[in-house]
């Protein structure tokens, strides 16, 4: 069946370090790509997504690249910051009848001042 | 913007009793889903409805059930409460697009503890 696999945490970067969160899938057929972050005290929150494979999805500085070749969607901005520390989510979907989404497991992201 | 929206952010409940977590959806969403989320374990999927009165189950159902009386609003039981349902429960709808893909939206979570 279809699965996510996302590095484990928990990540420690110092403020302005460069971020990579590598998530990798499986899937049967061509799945719709996610980045889900999960900020203290709250739910999930969609960050990005990717439809297609070469597709890029960004937002708030984050970027993912839907890999087809490599069945990977890794996690990556160019300098965090303290108010990005959270839990990140990769997630795949495959448009079916019950529209499931797939979760890795997620991966604590700690940003220090 | 959609809204998700879950009865209780906190909520302490002693083993045995019967507790009731409620979910509902403003964006006219057909499919909806209970998950916990445990540390080191990520999200679970426990039922999910993808219409009125239906459901299946999801990963890990024993120890709960579900009802789904109107399309917005979605409930999750713990006919039994036991110490390890202690967890963070987070609800989700799901919008799908005319350009072919799906999103799901969350609910802030309600933390379960059982004593």
């Amino acid at each position: 069946g279809d699965s996510v696999t996302q590095m484990e945490g928990p990540v420690t970067l110092s403020e302005e370090a460069f971020l990579t969160i590598n998530c990798t899938y499986t899937a049967t057929g061509y799945p719709s790509l996610f980045w889900y972050v999960q900020y203290p005290g709250e739910g999930l929150q969609l960050l990005l997504k990717a439809t297609k494979a070469d597709d890029k999805g960004s937002n708030k500085g984050f970027e993912a690249t839907y890999r087809k070749e490599t069945t990977s969607f890794h996690l990556e901005k160019g300098s965090v910051q303290v108010s990005d520390s959270a839990v990140y989510f990769c997630a795949l979907s495959e448009l079916n009848r019950d529209d499931k989404i797939i979760f890795g497991k997620g991966t604590r992201l700690h940003i220090l001042p | 913007d959609v809204k998700v929206t879950q009865s209780s952010r906190y909520l302490v409940k002693r083993t045995g009793e019967k507790v009731f977590l409620e979910c509902v959806q403003d964006m006219d969403h057909e499919n909806m889903f209970w998950y916990r989320q445990d540390p080191g374990l990520g999200l679970r999927l426990i039922y999910f409805s993808y219409d009125v009165k239906m459901k299946e189950k999801g990963d890990i159902p024993e120890g709960y059930s579900v009802s789904r009386e109107k399309k917005e609003r979605f409930s999750l039981i713990l006919e039994s409460a036991s110490t390890n349902q202690t967890s963070m429960y987070l609800c989700a709808s799901i919008g799908v697009f005319t350009w072919g893909y799906n999103e799901q939206f969350f609910g802030p979570g309600t933390r379960l503890t059982v004593l």
